[in-house]
């Protein structure tokens, strides 16, 4: 059975802090991992990683994975109220449609 | 910016009865799912959707769920008998294609659904 599991649950840090995410994954014939953030409602994308040691890079949020150790860290630098929310990481078998959602990172930015 | 609609924002119904939550993809998209996520758990995938067919089901998705994309742009779930405990947030997601570097899934606002 696929299994996602994040770290921490939950997070409380001060505006300007820089955080770290993680996500470990045991899948099946990996294919990509997606990483969303959650504020009220629907999760939004972030980023999709399919190679190993490739940082993606959006703004002050950045991405990479590590297919060898299963593990995939989100970090966000300069950290803002407008950031809270929960991170979500789902990865992705070959050959299947269906995002397997860890339980999510809790973020809040306390100014 | 494109975007996955939802409608309604919120459904209240009684035990047993029927109820259709309607979703309009990204125009251009191909794939369709439906995803639910109870109060305080994680979001689940339920179904995919292409070219007028199944193509993948969790087994959440039993004989009381079906799909169907009525037209050319709506795409609906239909519960049949509800329980109480299909209570949660159901997501619409869409996608471009599937299976290439392309097909990362976008979320619509979802539907909140209550059975009393």
């Amino acid at each position: 059975e696929d299994k996602v599991v994040q770290s921490p649950l939950s997070l409380v840090v001060h505006e300007g802090d820089t955080v770290t995410l993680n996500c470990s994954y045991e899948v099946t014939n990996f294919r990509s991992l997606l990483w969303y953030k959650q504020e009220k409602k629907a999760p939004t994308f972030l980023f999709m990683l399919t190679s190993s040691g490739i940082e993606k890079k959006s703004g002050r949020l950045s991405s990479i994975l590590d297919k060898k150790e299963l593990f995939s860290i989100l970090n966000i630098t300069a950290t803002q109220t407008g950031d809270s929310a929960i991170y979500l990481c789902a990865p992705r078998n070959q050959g299947a449609q269906k995002l397997v959602f860890g339980q999510g990172t809790r973020l809040t930015i306390n100014p | 910016e494109p975007e996955v609609t939802q409608t309604p924002s919120h459904q209240v119904t009684q035990m047993g009865q029927e109820v259709i939550l309607r979703c309009v993809p990204i125009s251009n998209h191909l794939y369709f799912y439906w995803y639910r996520q109870i109060l305080g758990q994680k979001v689940e995938f339920l179904v995919s959707f292409y070219n007028n067919e199944i193509s993948e089901k969790s087994e959440i998705f039993d004989d009381q769920f079906s799909v169907e994309r009525p037209d050319g742009s709506n795409f609906t779930l239909k519960i049949r008998s509800t329980k109480l405990e299909d209570s949660a947030m159901y997501f619409c997601a869409s996608s471009e294609v599937a299976g290439s570097w392309r097909d990362e899934q976008f979320f619509g606002p979802g539907t909140r659904l209550t059975v009393l």
